[in-house]
C-alpha cells in the first residue's frame, strides 16, 4: 500500500534555478493538492487538481507551476527558485466523493533548502 | 474570515491520563471535520473524521466531539502513550478543495 510517495525527499538548491517536487498516488484519487508547510503559517495550499488536466490555484500560488496529465502524478515546479520558497512541501490527495471524500491524505514531505 | 483555530498550542500530559485538544471554527458552512497527527519529520496523518449531522463519533483510543452551537471541535485521547506526543491539527472542510487546517498544538506525553 504505497499511498502518495513524494521524491526528493531533501533537496538544497541555488537561488534562481528551477526545480520539480515529484508525486506519486495510487489510489486514483480524483483531487490532488499541493501545500508549503511554515512556521507561523501552517498549512498553506499551493495548489490543487480536481482530475487529470484540470488545475488551480490555491492561497499562494506564486512562484509556482504545477501539472496533471496522469490522474496519479502531480509534480510541482519551482520556475526559480527564491529562499523564500525554502519550506517543507507535502503533496496531498482525495477521493472527492462519499462520506470520507473529502478527506486528505498526506505524502511524507519535501523538505526545501533554497541557499 | 473562514478560520479554524486551537485554544492551547501546547499540551503536556502524564503517561496514562487522557488527553484532549480542542479547536474553534468560525465557518458554519462546514459539514465535515477531520483531526490529523504530526509526527516530526513526518506529513499529517489521519486520525478521525466526523460530520456535522453527527455530535461524537469514536475510533481506537480517540473520539472526537462536536458542539455546532458553539462551532468547537474536540479530539480525546483515552490512556494517552509516549507515541502520542506530535502535533495534532483540526481541519474543517465544506467540500472539495476547501479543506481550512488549524495551526496544530503540540502534545507531550511524559513517562
Amino acid at each position: 500500500d504505497a499511498g502518495i510517495t513524494q521524491s526528493p525527499r531533501y533537496k538544497i538548491t541555488e537561488t534562481g534555478r528551477q526545480v520539480t517536487l515529484m508525486c506519486h498516488q495510487t489510489w486514483s484519487h480524483s483531487y490532488m493538492f499541493w501545500y508549503r508547510q511554515d512556521l507561523g503559517h501552517g498549512l498553506r495550499l499551493i495548489y490543487y487538481s480536481a482530475a487529470a488536466d484540470i488545475t488551480d490555484k490555491g492561497e499562494v500560488p506564486d512562484g509556482y507551476v504545477v501539472s496533471r496529465s496522469k490522474t496519479e502524478n502531480f509534480p510541482l515546479t519551482l520556475e526559480s527558485a527564491t529562499r523564500s520558497q525554502t519550506s517543507v512541501y507535502f503533496c496531498a490527495s482525495s477521493a472527492g466523493q462519499g462520506f470520507s471524500g473529502n478527506t486528505i491524505y498526506f505524502g511524507e514531505g519535501s523538505w526545501l533548502t533554497v541557499v | 474570515g473562514e478560520s479554524v483555530g486551537l485554544h492551547l498550542p501546547t499540551l503536556s500530559v502524564q503517561e496514562g491520563d487522557n488527553s484532549i485538544i480542542n479547536c474553534a471554527y468560525s465557518n458554519s458552512a462546514s459539514d465535515y471535520f477531520i483531526w490529523y497527527k504530526q509526527e516530526s519529520g513526518k506529513g499529517p496523518q489521519f486520525i478521525i473524521d466526523i460530520r456535522s449531522n453527527m455530535d461524537k463519533r469514536q475510533g481506537q483510543r480517540v473520539t472526537v466531539l462536536l458542539n455546532k452551537t458553539v462551532k468547537h471541535l474536540s479530539l480525546q485521547i483515552a490512556a494517552t502513550q509516549p507515541g502520542d506526543s506530535a502535533v495534532y491539527f483540526c481541519a474543517e472542510s465544506s467540500g472539495g478543495f476547501k479543506t481550512i487546517f488549524g495551526a496544530g498544538t503540540r502534545l507531550f506525553v511524559k513517562a
